[in-house]
């Protein structure tokens, strides 16, 4: 069974710095990886995903996150976040053939400081 | 477009009250997604649709939750009766299937907030 690790519940960065939040995941293939972020009171959106070809994915607002197989991890990065990037981030996985399921890591919550 | 609407957003009722939650799908989307988001538990699948029959509804947690799909631009999610244990946000969310797997991105709805006292 697929499933996702995302080790830090909460994390604290000072505007302008730079940010990665950690995403382990388990499957038995090549998974197709998506990182999603939520925003006090609203949907889930997606910011990037990696299907296969190069393993560095830019997604929207500035976001990049790089697959590394041998470590099984999607991290999501960004070099200097902005205020407006405080919000939950999911990272999820899903599978290649005949199964249109995602699951979902338990989210970390991103706080940013002036 | 409008995105996946949700109706209501705010939804408070009373124990075993019955409750049902609305959904419409981007046009033109063939999969319909029902999620489920605790503090305790996270995000989970509900029920998934695609073409309007229900492919996968392992998530649906007793018998008490029923889905439906009537047509490709609407779906219900109904609780009967309602327990404080189901207090939670519902999403809805919906894709297309250009693809394979899960290759297309799932669009979400802004969600239902369901409080049962």
């Amino acid at each position: 069974a697929q499933s996702v690790t995302q080790p830090d519940i909460h994390i604290t960065v000072s505007e302008g710095a730079s940010l990665e939040l950690r995403c382990n995941y388990s499957y038995g293939a090549t998974p197709y990886l998506f990182w999603y972020v939520q925003s006090p009171g609203q949907g889930l959106q997606l910011l990037l995903k990696y299907f296969s070809g190069d393993t560095l994915v830019q997604g929207i607002k500035g976001f990049e996150a790089e697959f590394k197989r041998s470590q099984s991890s999607f991290n999501l990065r960004k070099p200097s976040v902005h205020w407006s990037d405080a919000a939950e981030y999911f990272c999820a996985v899903g599978a290649v053939f005949g199964n249109e399921k995602l699951t979902f890591g338990t989210g970390t919550r991103l706080t940013i400081i002036p | 477009d409008a995105g996946v609407i949700q109706s209501p957003r705010h939804e408070v009722t009373e124990m075993g009250q019955e409750v049902t939650l609305r959904c419409k799908p981007i046009s033109g989307h063939d999969y319909l997604f029902w999620y489920r988001q605790t503090m305790m538990r996270g995000l989970e699948l509900l029920i998934y649709f695609n073409n309007n029959v229900p492919i996968d509804d392992s998530g649906m947690p007793e018998d008490r939750f029923s889905a439906k799909m009537p047509n490709a631009s609407f779906s219900t999610l109904k609780i009967q009766p309602s327990e404080p244990r189901d207090s939670a946000v519902y999403f809805c969310a919906s894709k297309a299937a250009t693809g394979t797997g899960s290759t297309d991105t799932q669009y979400f709805g802004p969600g239902t907030r369901l409080t049962v006292l």
